[in-house]
């Protein structure tokens, strides 16, 4: 199984500054043929499912602010929230495709400074 | 708009089974661009993918290892939905069970049910 390790499990970044998530995967998750990293970042609020945030690695998934960018390939991924928000307080996790069985990392919790 | 909306008991008794049910809307549990799984979220596992049900000309299942002897997905085109059936259950299995579609094209997670706290107690 290919294991997803986040860092940090929790971050404290003030209104307005930039947040950064790594997540690193045991083994390469790009998949040659199309060059696509099967990589996704999710975010829970508490009581709600996860809401998918990124996929592709950087591929932002539609309605999803512009603050919000993944970057990375192979094994080394990050998310970034550009300027954060009160609403962007959450738990935020990583997530394989690449093969089965599908694994997410362990999660960061965000919140406001 | 796709939709899941999940059904079923929210207490099991150790060593009975677990079953639920995810309801479709917007979209077929026959699409052949989606896969149609379950996943869990407890502090101590925290989110575990499960197993899921698809259909590429024929009906296919896919479980994670170690609930292969235990667990069942099934699709019931008849009402487009799939459901969970999770045997033998113990303490370690009270969770917050999901149903989620994922797109084959993009390797996501992009639609979720609602959850269901599932409590394995006597």
């Amino acid at each position: 199984d290919i294991v997803m390790t986040q860092s940090p499990d929790s971050l404290a970044v003030s209104l307005g500054e930039r947040a950064t998530i790594n997540c690193k995967s045991s083994q390469s998750v790009l998949y040659s043929p199309n060059n696509k990293n099967y990589l996704a970042w999710y975010q829970q609020k508490p009581g709600q499912p996860p809401k998918v945030l990124i996929y592709w690695a950087s591929t932002r998934e539609s309605g999803v602010p512009d603050r919000f960018s993944g970057s990375g390939s192979g094994t080394d991924f990050t998310l970034s929230i550009s300027s954060l928000q009160p609403e962007d307080v959450a738990f935020y996790y990583c997530q394989h495709s690449y093969n089965l069985p599908y694994t997410f990392g362990q999660g960061t919790n965000l919140e406001i400074k | 708009q796709v939709q899941l909306q999940q059904s079923g008991p929210g207490l099991v008794k150790p060593s009975q089974t677990l079953s639920l049910t995810c309801a479709i809307s917007g979209d077929s549990v026959s699409n052949s661009g989606a896969t149609w799984d379950w996943i869990r979220q407890s502090p101590s596992r925290g989110l575990e993918w499960l197993g899921r049900t698809y259909y590429r000309s024929n009906w296919n299942n896919n479980y994670t290892e170690s609930l292969k002897s235990r667990i069942t997905i099934k699709p019931d085109t008849s009402k487009n939905q799939f459901s969970l059936q999770l045997n033998s259950v113990t303490p370690e299995d009270t969770a917050v069970y999901y149903c989620a579609r994922l797109l084959a094209a993009t390797g996501t997670f992009d639609c979720w049910g609602q959850g269901t706290l599932v409590t394995v107690s006597s």
